[in-house]
């Protein structure tokens, strides 16, 4: 079964303790994407990765690394969260080309940081 | 950037009742799709619809890319289809952008 698949799904931090969000997807795609979700703003793109060893910053990359040693895994990396990170957190893939656009995304993440 | 509209922001429908969603959008794009959010906070696709029309059994999406907007049609509405409705389309790099989402409530 296609799937993008993230961990963990509920987590509870203290400010400034590192922690790491993984993300894995099974559909072999070149893009990979992560977006956080807040009330009355919507979906804003955090970083993007066109393949691997291919990375950028989207609209909000403040506070945040990636990293995409692999095809498959995209992890997101708070290296001192802070409470305005609070939010839910979305991993995305996609193919890119003609080979299909259609996005898929994981679960979500729901982080809070107190 | 590309800027994304979802119309209305907020919808209330009796069970049954029928429904259409509004995603203006204010450049060409290659990609539109529409997604529903459930109560949960899952995203779900509905419909990768860059131009014209296309059905999956209640809901159906039509696309007019050249005068830049997308409707998403609910018919016979259920309780299950209460949730977040985004519509979200490709910018340059891959990148989507969303719009703010229209938020509907089914009443039984």
């Amino acid at each position: 079964e296609a799937q993008v698949t993230q961990n963990p799904r509920y987590l509870i931090t203290v400010t400034g303790k590192k922690l790491t969000v993984t993300c894995s997807q099974n559909m072999n795609h070149e893009y990979m994407s992560w977006y956080r979700q807040d009330p009355g703003l919507g979906l804003r793109q955090i970083y993007y990765s066109m393949n691997v060893e291919v990375t950028d910053k989207g609209d909000v990359p403040e506070g945040y690394k990636v990293s995409r040693k692999e095809k498959r895994n995209f992890p997101l990396i708070l290296e001192s969260p802070s409470p305005n990170q609070t939010s839910l957190y979305f991993c995305a893939s996609k193919a890119t080309g003609h080979s299909g656009n259609t996005i898929y995304f994981g679960e979500g993440s729901w982080l809070t940081v107190v | 950037g590309i800027q994304v509209e979802q119309s209305p922001p907020d919808l209330i429908l009796q069970e049954g009742a029928n429904s259409t969603l509004r995603c203006n959008f204010s450049d060409s794009v290659n990609n539109l799709q529409w997604f529903h959010q459930n109560p949960w906070g899952q995203l779900i696709n509905l419909f990768y619809i860059p131009s014209g029309t296309k059905q999956n059994g209640r809901l159906s999406a039509t696309t007019v890319a050249t005068e830049r907007y997308s409707l998403l049609y609910i018919s016979s509405s259920q309780t299950t289809d209460s949730g977040v409705y985004f519509c979200a389309v490709e910018e340059y790099g891959n990148k989507l952008v969303f719009g703010a989402g229209t938020i509907l409530r089914v009443k039984s």
